[in-house]
């Protein structure tokens, strides 16, 4: 079965940028999706189709797609942009997700 | 503004099936623009896609789960269900019901209900 690998933790200071990465193979050859989930929260759609961002989400998350990674980077990261981050990509009509990184701004 | 709310039992008993629904409301579960998910969370840990289906019943199901794991819909109802049978405390976890919206071929899971814990113990 298809996996997705992702550091299970990431640490920023305010102001820098974050970069959370989601490895798998050939993922380059498919698309990445990113979803942001806070404490208690349901998860959110930050980033579509690799780097495309859904309405509301801030020009400083971005990401990219090539090879055997995805990346997902959060320029100028704010204390609000701490949360848990999910990788996800489609394999065979099945949807698969990395076991997530979790975004400390210290 | 859509809005998707699951329910069901809070603890289910080792071996048994393990039955939630998931109400639309604010759009139509009919519409064909769109898929209709489960996807789950054990405490602590990460999100598990357990399956996916159409209005008119077409489903995809998680390979790890498909022998135990049943989607359906009711369009009269505007609402889609799990069941998933012989449970074990592996099965512990917070339960989401979700809408796929379809962009260029692919699917993204745009709307996502609160979330229940469904807790297996006797």
């Amino acid at each position: 079965s298809y996996e997705l690998t992702q550091a299970p933790s990431v640490s920023v200071s305010p102001g820098q940028t974050a970069t959370i990465t989601c490895s798998g193979d050939k993922l380059g050859n498919k698309y990445a999706w990113w979803y942001q989930q806070k404490p208690g929260q349901s998860p959110v759609l930050v980033i579509y189709e690799d780097s495309k961002r859904p309405s509301g989400i801030p020009e400083r998350i971005s990401g990219s797609n090539s090879g055997n990674t995805a990346t997902l980077t959060i320029s100028g990261t704010q204390a609000m942009d701490e949360a848990d981050y999910y990788c996800q990509a489609w394999d065979s009509s099945t949807a698969v997700f990395g076991g997530g990184t979790k975004l400390t701004v210290l | 503004q859509l809005q998707l709310q699951e329910s069901g039992p809070g603890l289910v008993k080792p071996s048994e099936t393990l039955s939630l629904t998931c109400t639309v409301s604010g759009g139509s579960i009919s519409s064909s623009s769109y898929y209709w998910g489960w996807i789950r969370q054990p405490p602590g840990k990460g999100l598990e896609w357990i399956g996916s289906i159409y209005y008119i019943g077409g489903t995809y199901y998680n390979p790890s789960l498909k022998s135990r794991v049943t989607v359906s819909v009711d369009t009269s109802k505007n609402q889609f269900s799990l069941k998933l049978s012989s449970v074990t405390a592996a099965d512990t976890a917070v339960y989401y019901c979700a809408r796929l919206s379809e962009t260029s071929g692919w699917y993204y899971f745009d709307y996502w209900g609160q979330g229940t814990l469904v807790t297996v113990s006797s």
